[in-house]
């Protein structure tokens, strides 16, 4: 099946600075990428939605100044967290979803457990 | 608009008994909707899917849902349960297959040995 990485896995940071988190789709062409969050125990949250070579739609309520999101390849997607707080503190996922046909279906990374202190 | 719910926070089985995690959707339009298990630490792997064939899904490990208009169910099930199955499991809805998921809030599952 098609498979979708995230790095780092985890990163601590300090407030004020901020944290870039990486998606890959490894072995497939991704046109678009998801970026969820999940607070813990509750369920995950849509971010935005990032088309490959285009601006970012932000859900509403998500600040887009903040989530800064890139999808300048296929394969990449980043969500940069700008001047990072406590309450950014989270579980980030991202997913990623080829062409139409069998490559329709979201395929989801591994996430990246942010800490902000 | 589409909205999941699933009926319980938390289902506790003994291992070797059956599994029945519930969901009830709403969509506006023809739905996909999908369950997705996500252990500890670990990303989301799907399950199974629905998309307007059949309405009994079988998916991976043994589990398989009943999609139900009338009732607007996809209930999960296993006829036998695993300690390995221990895990939180998410159903899902999308209007548009592949498009913008919503997912409901997650049942915990328990298998007692």
């Amino acid at each position: 099946g098609a498979v979708v990485s995230q790095h780092p896995s985890r990163v601590i940071c300090k407030s004020g600075t901020s944290v870039k988190i990486e998606c890959r789709s490894l072995d497939f062409q991704a046109t678009t990428m998801f970026w969820y969050r999940q607070f813990p125990k509750q369920s995950l949250m849509l971010m935005a939605t990032s088309n490959e070579g285009s601006k970012a739609t932000y859900e509403q309520g998500v600040e887009k100044d903040k989530f800064l999101i890139n999808h300048a390849s296929l394969t990449l997607s980043t969500l940069t967290v700008t001047s990072a707080h406590p309450e950014d503190s989270s579980f980030y996922i991202c997913s990623a979803r080829g062409q139409a046909g069998p490559g329709y279906e979201q395929y989801f990374g591994p996430g990246t457990r942010l800490t902000v202190t | 608009a589409q909205s999941v719910t699933q009926l319980d926070s938390h289902v506790s089985v003994s291992e070797g008994t059956p599994v029945l995690l519930r969901c009830n959707y709403s969509s506006s339009y023809s739905p996909s909707l999908f369950w997705y298990v996500q252990h500890p630490n670990k990303g989301l792997q799907l399950l199974l899917k629905y998309t307007s064939a059949a309405t009994l899904v079988k998916g991976i490990n043994g589990f398989e849902a009943e999609f139900k208009k009338s009732e607007t169910s996809f209930h999960l099930t296993k006829p036998s349960a695993h300690m390995s199955d221990a895990a939180e499991y998410f159903c899902v809805v999308s209007a548009v297959y592949g498009n913008k998921l919503v997912f409901g809030a997650g049942t915990i599952l328990r298998v007692k040995s």
